[in-house]
């Protein structure tokens, strides 16, 4: 069974609207991340959480929100998406070993913005 | 972001020739490295990690050995093989906040027949 799911796998949305992806981790991690996966940049931290009701900006945060209501849920909210923000969209969890978070990865979602 | 530097972007390769994917970082904290693999529509996947100097790291044939001094932490495999074509990350995690990894701009390995 996947530990770290996401929801949609694909998505078409229309400029100007809002988008709502959805991540869900068995892992009973305290660290959730999202990132984006572009050709040429490969994968770059939107933004990332602790735990439960907290979040933190990551690299490229411009354009997105995030949302962590629980242990097991992180969502990556898109008020008014634009064309720029295609991309494949992946979340992962994670739990400080040694201090350093080792990372697992959901499916990913593939989002088109027309 | 340019934390980790990758410099193929494309790598093809016979099947059975050793591979080499190069990559170097740039920190002032005590780094730890790791390599990621995604094969086609699929989610990256932990290959190797490292945070120790002058050290190998194996798994699945692939190794790795994370060098200080010159910065680096190239991914090897003596023989690759078809099931090897994916495309590889390295990434970074560095202080003060080991909670979050840097990319580098990945490589993608193709094995020929």
């Amino acid at each position: 069974e996947a530990a770290v799911t996401q929801s949609p796998r694909n998505k078409v949305a229309v400029t100007g609207g809002k988008v709502t992806l959805s991540c869900n981790q068995t892992n009973n991690h305290n660290n959730m991340y999202w990132y984006r996966q572009d050709t040429g940049h490969g994968l770059r931290l939107i933004h990332y959480s602790y735990g439960a009701g907290s979040t933190e900006k990551g690299d490229i945060p411009d354009g997105y929100k995030a949302s962590r209501p629980s242990q097991e849920n992180f969502s990556l909210i898109l008020e008014l998406a634009t064309p720029s923000q295609t991309s494949v969209y992946f979340c992962a969890s994670g739990d400080p070993d040694w201090g350093v978070a080792e990372q697992f990865f959901g499916p990913g979602t593939r989002l088109t913005v027309l | 972001g340019d934390s980790v530097t990758q410099t193929e972007g494309l790598v093809t390769l016979t099947k059975g020739l050793p591979v080499m994917l190069n990559c170097t970082y740039q920190t002032t904290y005590s780094p730890f490295l790791f390599w990621y693999v995604q094969h086609l529509n699929e989610a990256p996947k932990l290959l190797l990690k490292s945070s120790t100097d002058n050290k190998r790291t194996e798994h699945q044939g692939f190794y790795a050995t994370l060098h200080k001094s010159s910065s680096s932490f190239h991914l090897q495999k003596s023989s690759v093989q078809l099931s090897d074509s994916a495309l590889y990350f390295c990434a970074l995690s560095e202080g003060p906040n080991y909670n979050v990894l840097y990319f580098g701009s990945g490589t993608k390995l193709t094995v020929e027949p």
